[in-house]
């Protein structure tokens, strides 16, 4: 099964606007994070935000933010004031404990492309 | 703080060539880990060791994959022999877990090796 969920292969969004991409996931446990990065074309990955599962406050970081819903197992980005910059890819992600230690999860991403 | 490296950028090989990348985490960081990201798809992890030690390779392809983190910092991936399916962007990524500061934990991605099997 799916342990995240990204619905959106792309979106479009009008620059200066606001755009939100969707995340689901499954997890058992109790304590994982969420994470959301953006993959410019030139290949790199960069953090963006993190969600801890006890976390009661939806995590910002400047224009980004994460609307967390614990009970619907929902994490999405929210992105204020979009500009040119901000087309990339965009993944989801989730770090929850396994029998290993600590597993990242990666969904397979959103294209998000913002319109001048 | 110097970010994670890795070398080289790009390589392309013939299938049944062999092939090996490097990485150099963040300076501290115990947690290292191998991704393989197929073009259109989120990165898959491979490996990931802590200090010098793997704790989880569940999903290598052992039969033509290996990966060692002697001495607990840097680490190369190496595919022998390749084939064309393997043709990927590989990533390593480090994070400071176990981390006696909290927080997020989130892993810092070096750039990445683009590898074409031909």
């Amino acid at each position: 099964a799916q342990k995240i969920t990204q619905t959106q292969p792309g979106m479009f969004v009008q620059e200066k606007e606001a755009v939100t991409l969707d995340c689901t996931y499954d997890t058992s446990d109790q304590s994982y994070g969420l994470f959301w990065y953006k993959q410019p074309s030139s290949g790199e990955m960069i953090f963006l935000i993190y969600q801890g599962s006890y976390d009661e406050q939806n995590a910002t970081e400047g224009r980004y933010s994460l609307n967390f819903q614990k009970a619907r197992k929902s994490a999405n980005l929210v992105i204020s004031a979009s500009q040119l910059g901000d087309s990339a890819m965009y993944f989801c992600a989730m770090r929850e404990r396994d029998n290993y230690g600590q597993n990242f999860v990666f969904g397979p991403g959103t294209r998000l492309s913002v319109l001048p | 703080e110097a970010g994670v490296a890795q070398s080289p950028r790009y390589k392309i090989i013939e299938k049944r060539q062999s092939v090996a990348f490097w990485c150099n985490p963040i300076s501290g960081h115990a947690t290292l880990y191998w991704y393989q990201q197929i073009l259109g798809q989120g990165p898959k992890l491979l490996i990931q060791f802590q200090n010098n030690g793997v704790v989880d390779d569940s999903q290598l392809p052992k039969d033509r994959f290996s990966a060692e983190r002697l001495k607990g910092v840097d680490s190369t991936l190496k595919i022998q022999p390749a084939k064309l399916e393997d043709s990927a962007v590989y990533l390593c990524a480090s994070s400071p877990y176990p981390s006696t500061s909290g927080g997020g934990n989130e892993q810092f991605f070096g750039p990445g090796t683009r590898l074409t099997v031909l």
